[in-house]
């Protein structure tokens, strides 16, 4: 089946730590994305990356970072400089994120939460 | 600056009652893309209709229909006989073709409650 994957489904983390969400597709998408969700609020943008060996920091970058060194991979790192990390965290995927602005498709998320 | 305002935080309805979900969006550009995403309690974000700035066409699936009318920034969100399963957060969402990223930006969502 072709989706979006992303794991761990909960994850839990004591301050001060860092810790790495994974997200993968197999949709063959040039494009991928992180997103932030806050209860009772709309999504963030996170990071972004267009192709691979290259990203972009999206509204909320501070406190992240992010590699795309294969085409079907974009994990996203939260680092201890986050200040408020506990969220959940959405990847998506597009077909490119070029000229022509493509359907974003969504993982399933995954939820963080700082102890 | 970009912006989309979804005012209804929630909304409750009893099943095969017809209700709309509102989006104003605001923007710049004469060229934009707009969203309508569901988001049932497992958390996954699910596409619904995508629509380009240039087609005011209103479209029907199903049960669903999204009115698009460019004069007064809206792209609203009607469900036809609600059903429980229905039940979800709703979001609207606006991307720019100017900003060549694919960014969306999100409206804070409308909360669906349809009961039986």
């Amino acid at each position: 089946d072709g989706g979006i994957t992303q794991s761990p489904k909960y994850l839990f983390r004591k301050e001060g730590q860092n810790v790495t969400l994974s997200c993968e597709q197999n949709l063959n998408h040039d494009a991928m994305y992180w997103y932030r969700q806050d209860p009772g609020q709309g999504l963030r943008l996170i990071y972004y990356s267009q192709i691979v060996n290259d990203f972009q920091k999206g509204d909320i970058a501070e406190g992240y970072s992010v590699s795309r060194e294969k085409k079907e991979s974009f994990p996203l790192t939260v680092t201890s400089a986050q200040k408020n990390p506990t969220a959940f965290y959405l990847c998506a995927s597009s077909i490119t994120s070029g000229v022509v602005t493509d359907t974003q498709y969504f993982g399933p998320g995954t939820r963080l939460t700082v102890l | 600056a970009q912006k989309v305002t979804q005012a209804q935080t929630e909304i409750s309805v009893v099943e095969k009652e017809d209700v709309t979900l509102d989006c104003v969006y605001e923007t710049r550009d004469t060229t934009y893309y707009l969203f309508w995403y569901k988001q049932p309690p497992s958390g996954e974000l699910v596409f619904l209709i995508r629509r380009n700035s240039f087609d005011e066409q209103n479209e029907i699936s199903g049960r669903y229909s999204w009115n698009f009318q460019k004069s007064t920034s809206s792209f609203n969100f009607t469900i036809t006989a609600s059903q429980v399963v229905d039940s979800a957060v709703y979001f609207c969402a606006l991307s720019e073709n100017s900003s060549n990223t694919g960014k969306l930006i999100f409206g804070q969502g409308t909360t669906l409650q349809v009961k039986p």
